[in-house]
């Protein structure tokens, strides 16, 4: 198996620009999640979909960003226009439905920096 | 709410002396419970997870952890560490299946020779 892909690895953009973040959860797995890491705040979720559905987006920062889901094995984080706080390491995580515990496999990451 | 702590931002460790790492974490009854460590520039790996059972648990790479529900903690140890275990550990607590994990804010482990 693959892995969680995600691209790109790295992107540098203006403050301003529409960035779109990508991922490909493992396949078969029924939950996908993203989250943003900074040295200030750490690991924070953002968002997390079930089936494709989101089900919780409490994480999202500000209407700038928004995420979607639109098949079982593709989502995108979008952030629109960017900001230089923006700037931080994005993760993506998936996990199939029906493994007790919520362990959850994480993809090497997006790291975005806005100048 | 639910929240993990890690006391220790960085610890350094002297290459093959044994290894602690602490948590603690704030819920209401017995939550899932898991370490992960993240090299430069990589993911998140899983090294270990408590669901039930046994609260000593086994780990990759010679990782262990140690449930302790009156201490609110699951702290990892190894017995000897190796140049190549500098990182960042994090811990992090699940409440039921199928939700989030929150996360604690990582320990950066420094192995000096």
């Amino acid at each position: 198996d693959a892995g969680v892909i995600q691209s790109p690895r790295h992107e540098v953009t203006e403050m301003g620009q529409e960035v779109t973040l990508r991922c490909k959860p493992i396949s078969g797995h029924d939950y996908l999640f993203w989250y943003r890491q900074t040295m200030m705040r750490g690991l924070e979720l953002l968002i997390y979909f079930n089936n494709n559905v989101p089900i919780d987006d409490s994480g999202m920062p500000e209407d700038r960003f928004s995420a979607k889901m639109p098949n079982a094995s593709f989502s995108t984080l979008k952030i629109q226009p960017s900001e230089p706080r923006d700037s931080a390491v994005y993760f993506c995580a998936s996990r199939p439905s029906g493994l007790a515990g919520g362990e959850q496999y994480f993809g090497p990451g997006t790291r975005l920096t806005v100048t | 709410a639910q929240s993990v702590t890690q006391p220790d931002i960085h610890i350094t460790v002297s290459e093959g002396a044994s290894l602690e790492l602490r948590c603690n974490y704030s819920y209401g009854a017995t939550p899932y419970l898991f370490w992960y460590v993240q090299s430069p520039g990589q993911g998140l790996q899983l090294l270990l997870k408590y669901f039930s059972g046994d609260t000593l648990v086994q780990g990759i790479k010679g990782f262990e952890a140690e449930f302790k529900r009156s201490q609110s903690s699951f702290n990892l140890r190894k017995p000897s560490v190796h140049w190549s275990d500098a990182a960042e550990y994090f811990c992090a607590v699940g409440v039921q299946a199928g939700t989030a994990l929150i996360f604690g804010k990582g320990t950066t482990l420094s192995v000096s020779s």
